[in-house]
């Protein structure tokens, strides 16, 4: 079974530039998830779709980040612009139902970005 | 709000000898319960869970962790470390009907050879 993919692997921008990660979760898994890792943290959850719906974006920073998830598949998280403070591992996770037996999360490689 | 706090930055263990990795949880109720582990430039990878049931887990990799309600914590044990179990470890809560997985700020784990 395939896992999680993600790309790029690695991205350096400068601060105020635009960056779109990519993200291709395990097939049959309906629940897609993008967290934020900064060095020395924990991940933390941005946005987590069921299917092709939005269920949880509240720590998502709306006026610069957006994400979407067409067909229920691929999803693509974007940054508009890029600060200095968004330098983190971006790291996208799917499972195969929000809730009950299935639940585990599996990670993709995760985005490496840096913002110059 | 629920939280999970992993006390210790870092754990060195020699190879062979026990390894603990500690995760404490403040939240009431029933928690789910989870442990990950994240090798350099690789994404986290699930180790086990615990969600009911018998308090000691067996997982991937030889690791097993045990549940204690009554200290609410959830710390990651394997009986003999190697030195591929050098790692970041990720203890993580959530309850059943919340799906948001919270992590803790991650221990990270060197056995010596």
């Amino acid at each position: 079974e395939a896992g999680v993919a993600q790309s790029p692997r690695y991205k350096i921008i400068e601060k105020r530039q635009s960056v779109a990660f990519w993200c291709n979760p395990i097939s049959g898994h309906a629940t897609l998830y993008w967290y934020q890792q900064i060095l020395g943290q924990g991940p933390k959850l941005l946005i987590q779709f069921q299917n092709n719906g939005v269920v949880d974006d509240s720590q998502l920073p709306k006026d610069r980040f957006s994400a979407e998830r067409l067909k229920g598949v691929d999803s693509t998280l974007k940054i508009q612009p890029a600060k200095l403070e968004d330098s983190a591992v971006y790291l996208c996770a799917s499972s195969l139902v929000r809730g009950g037996v299935g639940f585990e999360q599996y990670f993709g490689p995760g985005t490496r970005l840096t913002v110059t | 709000a629920q939280s999970v706090a992993q006390p210790e930055d870092q754990v060195n263990v020699a190879e062979g000898n026990p390894l603990t990795v500690k995760c404490t949880y403040s939240v009431s109720g029933n928690p789910y319960l989870f442990w990950y582990v994240q090798y350099p430039n690789r994404g986290l990878q699930f180790l086990l869970k615990y969600i009911t049931g018998d308090n000691l887990v067996k997982g991937s990799y030889g690791f097993e962790a045990e549940f204690n309600k009554s200290q609410t914590s959830f710390h990651l044990k394997k009986p003999s470390a190697l030195v591929s179990d050098s790692a970041l470890y990720f203890c993580a809560v959530r309850f059943p009907n919340d799906y948001k997985l919270s992590f803790g700020a991650g221990t990270t784990v060197t056995v010596r050879a």
